[in-house]
């Protein structure tokens, strides 16, 4: 079954703490990208990634950091440096250069208690 | 800056009663328009890109038209399936592919 997964689902986090999310797909697409999305807002790019090993900043990056070891793979880290980060957490991908459409996974909702 | 704005921000229809959304977009270079269509607590799901203007794009009862200001998705004889919040994004020709996304239209369809 090809797609996008995302794991966790839900994730509640204590103040001060670093945690990771997922983002996998075995859609064999080169671009995948990380938004945020709080109620009445719009989604706000957090980091992209174009290839493996390379990554770019987008709107919103501080207090998050990535990684694109693998191809299908794209992690997320929100560290303890993020103010507010209890959101909507999408990963989405893009088949190739020349390609426009974005795909989205499911999310991730992280709470901070 | 590129900006995209969407209104309204909530529409409440009976079955049937067919209605528009509007999405206006200030960008220096539009590469393209995407639509999709986002359920609670969900991703959003891709419905149409629109490249440029006079191009129009249909799915079931939801048909997207694309201005060199804004953009209409016209939604027909909605049924309560229909459903959703319905979000609007530019991609600028010059900032690769990133897209600015606008804060959504929440759709409400009664029986």
């Amino acid at each position: 079954d090809g797609g996008i997964t995302q794991s966790p689902k839900y994730l509640f986090r204590k103040e001060g703490q670093n945690v990771t999310l997922s983002c996998e797909q075995n859609l064999n697409h080169d671009a995948m990208y990380w938004y945020r999305q709080d109620p009445g807002q719009g989604l706000r790019l957090i980091y992209y990634s174009q290839i493996v090993n390379d990554f770019q900043k987008g709107d919103i990056a501080e207090g998050y950091s990535v990684s694109r070891e693998k191809k299908e793979s794209f992690p997320l880290t929100v560290t303890s440096a993020q103010k507010n980060p209890t959101a909507f957490y999408l990963c989405a991908t893009r088949e190739r250069l020349g390609t426009d459409t974005q795909y989205f996974g499911p999310g991730t909702r992280l709470t901070v208690l | 800056e590129d900006q995209v704005t969407q209104s309204p921000e909530a529409l409440r229809l009976q079955e049937g009663e067919s209605s528009s959304l509007n999405c206006s977009y200030t960008v220096s270079g539009l590469r393209g328009l995407f639509w999709y269509r986002q359920d609670p607590g969900k991703g959003p799901e891709f419905l149409f890109t629109l490249y440029s203007a006079g191009e129009e794009k249909e799915k079931e009862r939801l048909k997207a038209t694309l201005t060199k200001k804004e953009s209409f998705l016209h939604i027909t004889a909605p049924k309560p399936e229909d459903s959703a919040t319905y979000l609007c994004a530019v991609q600028e020709r010059a900032a690769g592919n990133k897209l600015t996304f606008g804060g959504g239209t929440r759709v409400l369809v009664k029986p």
